[in-house]
């Protein structure tokens, strides 16, 4: 969805390096979600924000940080990369009013650590 | 902790088949939701069911929700290739403010 962008939507990195993926948003949403997918695994919730000032632990929140700058910006930090975090990450919004609560997901990051 | 089963994980059929995947939680959803991710894309929300057995269709697409609101299945009639791509469904259970994910269902459709 063009109102959900992520940046980089590639990266190649080294074991240990600090990356940072970023998330920003034109929906007006106020939740936003980090996932990560592996194949055959679905996709896992590292974390999730429901405003600005409400920060969740996900399933897989290990060796993760966030930070929501913005209610439009959430940005996902791998403070020290390992291999095994090399995946497809997703960021994704949802609206909090009515009762639909749709996910509306970013184009994806694909991450390689070396 | 709470779980969403789906199956198949993988499904091949031949253009024009029907094709079907289930979805089975280990606890009552308030709602369920299904969305597709095609081959290198993201995932995009297909359809919600809230109400005990709930059926909504989509063209060639039937979505329902069991009676007591623990599985659902979605089923497409006459498959064509741009029905390709994974089929997830998910939901919310209880006060859980988080969705529920199962691990999909991926489509391959030989034309």
């Amino acid at each position: 969805d063009a109102d959900v962008t992520q940046t980089p939507r590639n990266r190649i990195t080294k074991t240990g390096k600090r990356i940072m993926l970023e998330c920003s948003q034109t929906k007006g949403h106020d939740r936003m979600y980090w996932y990560r997918q592996d194949p055959g695994l679905g996709l896992q919730l590292i974390y999730y924000s429901f405003d600005v000032k409400d920060i969740n632990k996900g399933e897989i929140s290990d060796g993760y940080s966030v930070s929501r700058q913005a209610q439009a910006k959430f940005s996902l930090s791998l403070e020290s990369a390992i291999p095994n975090q090399t995946a497809l990450y997703f960021c994704a919004t949802s609206d909090s009013y009515g009762s639909t609560d749709t996910q509306y997901f970013g184009p994806g990051t694909r991450l390689t650590v070396l | 902790g709470q779980q969403v089963m789906q199956i198949p994980q993988y499904q091949h059929v031949q253009e024009g088949e029907d094709f079907t995947t289930y979805c089975n939680s280990s606890t009552t959803l308030s709602n369920i939701q299904w969305y597709k991710q095609r081959p290198g894309g993201h995932p995009v929300f297909l359809i919600q069911l809230v109400k005990s057995g709930e059926v909504k269709k989509q063209k060639r697409l039937t979505f329902q929700f069991g009676e007591a609101k623990k599985n659902s299945s979605l089923h497409i009639t006459a498959t064509q290739t741009t029905d390709v791509g994974t089929y997830f469904c998910a939901g919310y259970a209880g006060n859980n403010r988080k969705l529920i994910w199962g691990l999909g269902t991926s489509l391959a459709v030989n034309p």
